[in-house]
C-alpha cells in the first residue's frame, strides 16, 4: 500500500531564506508521481510541482524545486527566497500507476510553514 | 476557463438530511475525484471516476454515493447526513503530471 510521511508538523523560516520541507514515500509500483500542494488559510489547494518516477532531472517551478532521491524514497520540497505569502500548509502526495493520469492521490498530513519577517 | 468548480461553497445540514455536492470541470479531463479534509488528517479519498461511466470507492466511502453525470460533472450525495461527515469536501480532476482542485465545500452537520 502506498504511503506518504511528512515528519515536520510545523516549520519556521526567516523571510528571504530557503527552506526544505520533508516528504518520504513508500510504494512498490515503479511508475509513480509525486506532487506538492500549498494550502493557504483561505483553504484552496494550489498545485506547486510534480515529479515523475522516471524523470531524469529534479523538477523546478520558479522558486520551488523538488529534491528527488529515488533510492531513499524522498521527495523534499525546497522553497528559495521565502516570502511572507509562502506561509501556508504544504502537502506532499503520491499517485501510483502514474502513466495514465487517472489514479487518485494519497496525501501526507502536511507541514505548516510560517515565514517570519 | 474556470478549471474545477464546486457548489455550494458552504452548507449547514441537520442530522438525517440529504444533499448533493456538485462538481464540474472544463479541462476535458477523464478522471475526477472527491476528497474530504479533516483537521490533522490531510485529504482522504471518498470516491473517484477514472473515466466517464466508471466509479470506484476510495478510503472513506461509507455514507456517500456518487454519479458521473457526463465527462464534465461528478456529484457527491449524502443520503442521511451525520455529524461525522462535517468536513471540507474537495473535488478534483486530473491528467498526466497534475491534478487540479476545486475551491472546496465546507459542510457542517448538526
Amino acid at each position: 500500500a502506498q504511503k506518504i510521511t511528512q515528519t515536520q508538523p510545523g516549520m519556521f523560516v526567516q523571510e528571504k531564506e530557503a527552506v526544505t520541507l520533508d516528504c518520504t514515500y513508500d510504494t512498490s509500483d515503479p511508475s509513480y508521481g509525486l506532487f506538492w500542494y500549498k494550502q493557504p488559510s483561505s483553504g484552496e489547494m494550489i498545485f506547486l510541482i510534480y515529479q515523475g518516477s522516471y524523470d531524469q532531472q529534479n523538477a523546478t517551478e520558479g522558486r520551488y524545486s523538488l529534491n528527488f532521491q529515488k533510492a531513499r524514497k524522498s521527495a523534499n520540497l525546497v522553497i528559495s527566497a521565502s516570502q511572507l505569502g509562502d506561509s501556508a500548509m504544504y502537502f506532499c502526495a503520491m499517485r501510483e500507476a502514474d502513466f495514465s493520469g487517472n489514479t487518485p492521490l494519497v496525501f501526507g498530513k502536511g507541514t505548516r510553514l510560517s515565514v517570519i519577517a | 476557463n474556470a478549471g474545477v468548480t464546486q457548489t455550494p461553497k458552504f452548507q449547514v445540514l441537520k442530522t438525517g438530511q440529504s444533499m448533493t455536492l456538485q462538481c464540474a470541470q472544463d479541462m476535458n479531463h477523464n478522471s475526477m475525484y472527491w476528497y474530504r479534509q479533516d483537521p490533522g488528517m490531510g485529504l482522504r479519498l471518498i470516491y473517484y471516476s477514472a473515466s466517464e461511466g466508471t466509479t470506484d470507492k476510495g478510503e472513506v466511502p461509507n455514507g456517500y454515493n456518487v454519479s458521473r453525470l457526463n465527462k464534465r460533472e461528478f456529484s457527491l450525495r449524502l443520503e442521511s447526513a451525520a455529524p461525522s461527515q462535517t468536513s471540507v469536501y474537495f473535488c478534483a480532476s486530473s491528467e498526466i503530471r497534475t491534478q487540479y482542485f476545486g475551491p472546496g465545500t465546507r459542510l457542517l452537520v448538526l
